[in-house]
């Protein structure tokens, strides 16, 4: 079964310190990973595509599909980083292309 | 640029009544994803169109219908409403459903049942 997890409900740092929040799927095929922001109940925003390998304000995630880990990395993180994270992962194949996430995990940047 | 618009943004329901949410996607996109997010929790896939015709089905409930229309925009209509339906409801877009094609969402109609 497809599943995203994402360990972490919380994760705490201070401003300036680097950021790793996890993720880990389970996909029979070949996935199509995202990582969303969410800040303050607005709406989801895309952060990072793997297929396209950008780095969004700072932010990265490479898809190792040796141990089905798509992290996402911040080697500074600011304040404003602080939000919601979600992982997803999209099945693709025929007509079905919605995404499954994770169950989300709260970035909170102290000053 | 253009984003998906619900409407409306906030609803406030009674228990038993009926909802009807909306969403507007992108111009020339042709396919729509509605997501439910309860409090605290991660969004739900309930149910997506591609074409007009209805391509994937999550959980959804059978209280629960949706369509796309002409147009391509999209309704979800609420039956017998439950105060566990509160929740904020997402939809998508995206021009087609394969690999590649990027979602955006729209900022959600949040729905509260008392």
């Amino acid at each position: 079964a497809q599943r995203v997890t994402q360990p972490e409900k919380l994760l705490s740092v201070f401003k300036g310190a680097p950021v790793e929040l996890k993720c880990n799927y389970s996909y029979s095929g070949s996935p199509e990973l995202f990582w969303y922001v969410q800040y303050s109940r607005q709406r989801l925003q895309l952060l990072l595509r793997h297929i396209s390998r950008e780095s969004i304000k700072g932010f990265t995630a490479d898809l190792n599909k040796g141990e089905t880990s798509f992290h996402l990395k911040k080697p500074f993180a600011q304040e404003e980083d602080s939000a919601m994270y979600y992982c997803a992962l999209r099945r693709y194949g025929g007509s079905q292309g919605n995404l499954i996430f994770g169950k989300g995990t709260k970035l909170s940047v102290k000053p | 640029a253009a984003g998906v618009i619900q409407s409306p943004r906030h609803l406030i329901k009674e228990k038993r009544e009926t909802a009807t949410l909306k969403c507007y996607p992108i111009p020339r996109h042709d396919t729509v994803y509605w997501y439910q997010q309860g409090p605290g929790q991660d969004p739900q896939f309930l149910i997506s169109f591609y074409e007009k015709m209805q391509s994937d089905k999550g959980s959804i409930p059978d209280r629960f219908s949706a369509q796309q229309f002409s147009d391509y925009h999209s309704e979800l209509n609420m039956s017998s409403l439950e105060l566990g339906d509160s929740a904020l409801y997402f939809c998508a877009s995206s021009q087609g459903t394969g690999s590649g094609y990027g979602y955006t969402f729209g900022s959600g109609t949040r729905l509260t049942v008392v």
